[in-house]
């Protein structure tokens, strides 16, 4: 069983440019979520998608927003990068995120580095 | 918001000593998963709490719920280099979103 595939594993940019991350779950893994993590603030959430739904929604400024289409694979976006948002972005799936069968599984990540 | 703490913030030991990290949360919950990653790696999954006082073991690994399931701990036994890593615990309350504690980073000197 293929596991949560995010692509691209490593970016660069330049402030006031967007980027689009990409995550494909586990086949038959409806919840995808998707966290920011930084030396300084761990593992810090950024939403979850359930069927293509907005279920979850972590404190982080409009600039970032995601996405889940039919067949589960999730895209998350951020405008107008910033300095600080240099981190990994870790995506994960899961059959039921919160659930009794909440257990995530984590990608690779994307590392993201803005200048 | 839920607020989820982790103690240590870092622990280094001897190979062969034992390690505990202990989480803490704000509020009451549901159910707390533990997770490892291995440095430059990605989170993996170890274990999920649900019932009140519930104690599993995974070999050298004994994880914990507290009674009042607002806290839990993660024992090693006789660290080994290959348990080097950053422990996290994640909290969550009946379908919310996981919360993430800060994570305890672990050395095994050998």
């Amino acid at each position: 069983k293929a596991g949560v595939t995010q692509t691209p594993r490593y970016l660069i940019k330049t402030r006031g440019q967007q980027v689009t991350l990409s995550c494909s779950p586990i086949s038959g893994h409806r919840s995808v979520s998707w966290y920011q993590q930084t030396p300084g603030q761990g593992l810090q959430f950024l939403f979850e998608y359930f069927s293509e739904t907005q279920r979850n929604k972590g404190n982080f400024p409009g600039r970032f927003s995601g996405r889940q289409f039919s067949n589960s694979r999730s895209e998350m976006n951020v405008s107008t990068l910033e300095l600080g948002d240099s981190a990994l972005y870790l995506c994960a799936s899961s059959l039921d995120a919160g659930g009794p069968t909440g257990e995530l599984f984590f990608g690779e990540g994307s590392r993201l580095t803005v200048l | 918001g839920q607020q989820v703490m982790q103690i240590p913030q870092y622990q280094h030991v001897q190979e062969g000593e034992d390690f505990t990290t202990y989480c803490n949360s704000s509020t009451t919950l549901s159910n707390i998963q533990w997770y490892k990653q291995r440095p430059g790696g990605h989170p993996v999954f170890l274990i999920q709490l649900v019932k009140s006082g519930e104690v599993k073991k995974q070999k050298r690994l004994t994880f914990q719920f507290g009674e009042a399931k607002k806290n839990s701990s993660l024992h090693i036994t006789a660290t080994q280099t290959t348990d080097v890593g950053t422990y996290f615990c994640a909290a969550t309350n009946y379908g919310q979103n996981f919360v993430f504690g800060p994570g305890t980073r672990l050395s095994v000197l050998p």
